[in-house]
């Protein structure tokens, strides 16, 4: 069974701070991949990543950066310099490729707010 | 503009009141699939299905239907709705099959409460 992990319920940081989300995932796929998706209070689901399980090396996007440490199991999520628009529910998700046509397994995901 | 659209967006019902919320993609998609978020709980896979006329069970399958009689639509059917389904609902549809590794595209969402 896959199981997706995201132990902060919420984070609270004054604008230009650096925000990490961690993300902890389980699975006996060796190989798999993980994603990251932003929810605005507008409601939908907007893509953000995805990693592959074979890839090691970190990303950057602009002030967004993603550490994916195969050793921990971990996928973490730092949003460098934040910004109110960055207050936000983020979610991260598994997808294996030995079980069910690729579902995605959401963690609980993380409530961001940015205060000006 | 490729996209999934869902309606109804937000709908009051009550008890016991079947109800339909249509999914609708434009992309050529095989898989298509339903979620459902709760707080607490993420989003949780409810329904999905490979193609025209082939569904299967999600986690939380019980109390809802779907079918796919056409590539474009994978309806969610909430037969006899409780307010435990009260919740707010995603469709979703990528391209391939069990190997396609592509992203999923989800609609805006659809807004349920079960009174």
């Amino acid at each position: 069974a896959q199981k997706v992990t995201q132990a902060q319920t919420e984070i609270s940081v004054v604008e230009k701070e650096d925000v990490t989300l961690d993300c902890v995932y389980e699975t006996r796929d060796t190989t798999y991949y993980l994603f990251w998706y932003k929810q605005p209070p507008s409601g939908e689901l907007v893509f953000l990543i995805r990693r592959n399980s074979f890839d090691e090396q970190n990303e950057i996007s602009g002030r967004y950066s993603w550490n994916f440490q195969k050793s921990t199991s971990s996928f973490n999520f730092t949003i460098t310099a934040s910004q109110v628009v960055d207050s936000a529910v983020y979610f991260c998700a598994l997808r294996g490729t030995t079980d069910s046509w690729g579902k995605l397994q959401f963690g609980a995901g993380t409530q961001v707010v940015v205060t000006p | 503009e490729a996209q999934v659209t869902q309606n109804p967006r937000y709908l009051i019902t009550v008890t016991g009141k079947k109800l339909t919320v249509t999914c609708s993609q434009n992309m050529n998609h095989e898989y298509m699939s339903w979620y459902r978020q709760d707080p607490g709980l993420g989003l949780r896979q409810i329904y999905y299905s490979m193609n025209v006329e082939v569904t299967d069970k999600g986690d939380v399958p019980e109390g809802y239907k779907v079918s796919r009689k056409e590539k474009r639509n994978f309806p969610l059917i909430l037969e006899s709705p409780s307010p435990n389904q009260t919740s707010l609902y995603f469709c979703a549809s990528r391209s391939g099959g069990r190997a396609n590794t592509g992203e999923l595209f989800f609609g805006e969402g659809s807004r349920l409460t079960v009174l």
